[in-house]
């Protein structure tokens, strides 16, 4: 089945530190999706990519849909306290009723 | 507000007991889904749905079972044969459209301890 590899796994950044991390799959994906997970609560949605190439902002969020459609990342600029939590890469296939994939999570702590 | 609401937030079960996790939405969306998260771990597919009275396997279906009566509501039954059902359970739904599903949005998760 679908795999998706997410780097790295932890993080450890100071305060006003840029951020970077990714994810790579075995196969291609149509959608991205990066979530962000607090503790004890559900993913919730930070962006969604539809189109190989695509690159997309969220306030000091922005991703990319990779070209060849097996990869895409994630970068937060200028971190503050509240950045903190897990981030999570899904990818999903059009047509596929089914799912989503998810990455294992890159946990993200900021210094303060 | 709308949104998906799961209850309760805590759950314990004992050795050889049956429980349901609730999973209610009030966002008029056709599919529903539930997940599975251990410490460290993505989120692995148990069960999903597309429409009433209709529902799939995911990936590590064994020892769960669902049903769907009503468009909003789509409950998990840990049973008994999950013989490691501690974990933390996440609720999902999503639009679907011609050009396939929209993005998934989630609960705020039940966790399930066994005593």
């Amino acid at each position: 089945g679908q795999q998706l590899n997410q780097s790295p796994q932890s993080m450890f950044i100071q305060e006003g530190e840029d951020v970077s991390m990714n994810c790579t799959s075995s196969s291609i994906f149509n959608t991205w999706l990066w979530y962000k997970q607090d503790p004890g609560e559900g993913p919730v949605l930070l962006i969604a990519l539809y189109k190989a190439g695509e690159l997309t902002s969220n306030g000091r969020l922005t991703a990319q849909f990779g070209i060849t459609r097996k990869d895409s990342f994630l970068n937060i600029s200028a971190s503050i306290p509240s950045d903190v939590g897990i981030y999570f890469c899904a990818g999903q296939l059009s047509g596929s009723a089914r799912q989503l994939t998810f990455g294992s999570g890159t946990q993200l702590t900021v210094l303060p | 507000d709308g949104g998906i609401t799961q209850s309760p937030k805590y759950l314990f079960r004992k050795e050889g007991q049956n429980v349901t996790l609730s999973c209610e939405q009030n966002l008029n969306h056709d599919a529903m889904y539930w997940y599975r998260q251990d410490p460290g771990q993505g989120l692995r597919l148990i069960y999903y749905s597309q429409i009433v009275n209709d529902f799939q396997k995911g990936d590590i279906a064994e020892g769960y079972s669902v049903s769907r009566e009503k468009k909003e509501s789509f409950p998990l039954t840990v049973t008994s044969a999950q013989k490691n059902p501690t974990a933390f359970y996440l609720c999902a739904s999503s639009i679907m459209t011609g050009a396939g599903n929209q993005p998934q949005h989630f609960g705020d998760g039940t966790r399930l301890s066994i005593l």
